[in-house]
């Protein structure tokens, strides 16, 4: 059972430049997340969807956008990168429920934009 | 928002020690759940318990939700137990906030 799948789990960016996180999860969970963490700090709440074709926004949105086509799949695309946006990125899922189940994560995605 | 706030930050244990993690939330929550992030990162939950006491080996958590606090247990600490806790809640919007978490070293 692999649970949640994220890739690529590390990259370097150049300052502009634009690309996408894939995140999967074989759980059949309606919920899934993307969170981010800065060093030495908690997580922060980039979007959320709560099923296929439904998306919104977390905490902290500006510069992402994500796309839910599939209860599978929750990419994440990053447009036109910048240094705040260097941290590690967890994608997450919960089970079906009238509120967010127990939180499953993915491996993380290290990303440095230079 | 909801603020949650952890305390200690920080905790250095000996190996075979207690202690107690404690998480505060400024407001009623539909659930809570605890997270250990081992030293590669990898995050695994360890607890979902909105309320009550929960167990699992040496780890117990219990949370008064009415007082709005949870508290951790780690009971006869291992090396493998380091790493930083988190406390995550939510209030029924399925957005999970987390608190700064509590960094624990064991020392053999």
């Amino acid at each position: 059972n692999a649970g949640v799948t994220q890739t690529p789990k590390f990259r370097i960016l150049k300052i502009g430049q634009s690309m996408t996180l894939q995140c999967t999860q074989d759980m059949n969970h309606n919920y899934m997340y993307w969170y981010r963490q800065d060093p030495g700090m908690g997580l922060k709440l980039i979007y959320y969807s709560v099923g296929a074709g439904i998306t919104d926004k977390g905490e902290v949105p500006n510069g992402y956008n994500v796309s839910r086509s599939t209860t599978e799949d929750f990419p994440l695309r990053l447009e036109l990168a910048a240094p705040s946006q260097t941290s590690v990125y967890f994608c997450a899922s919960s089970s079906t429920g009238g509120f967010a189940g127990e939180l499953f994560f993915g491996e993380g995605s290290r990303l440095t934009v230079l | 928002g909801i603020q949650v706030e952890q305390s200690p930050p920080d905790l250095i244990l000996q190996e075979g020690a207690n202690s107690t993690l404690r998480c505060n939330f400024s407001d009623s929550v539909n659930n809570l759940q605890w997270f250990h992030q081992n030293p590669w990162g990898q995050l695994i939950n360890l607890f979902y318990i909105p309320s009550g006491t929960k167990q699992n080996g040496r780890l117990s958590a219990t949370t008064v939700a009415t007082e709005r606090y949870s508290l951790l247990y780690i009971s006869s600490s291992q090396t493998t137990d380091s790493g930083v806790y988190f406390c995550a809640v939510e209030r029924g919007d399925y957005k999970l906030s987390f608190g700064a978490g509590t960094t624990v070293t064991v020392r053999a």
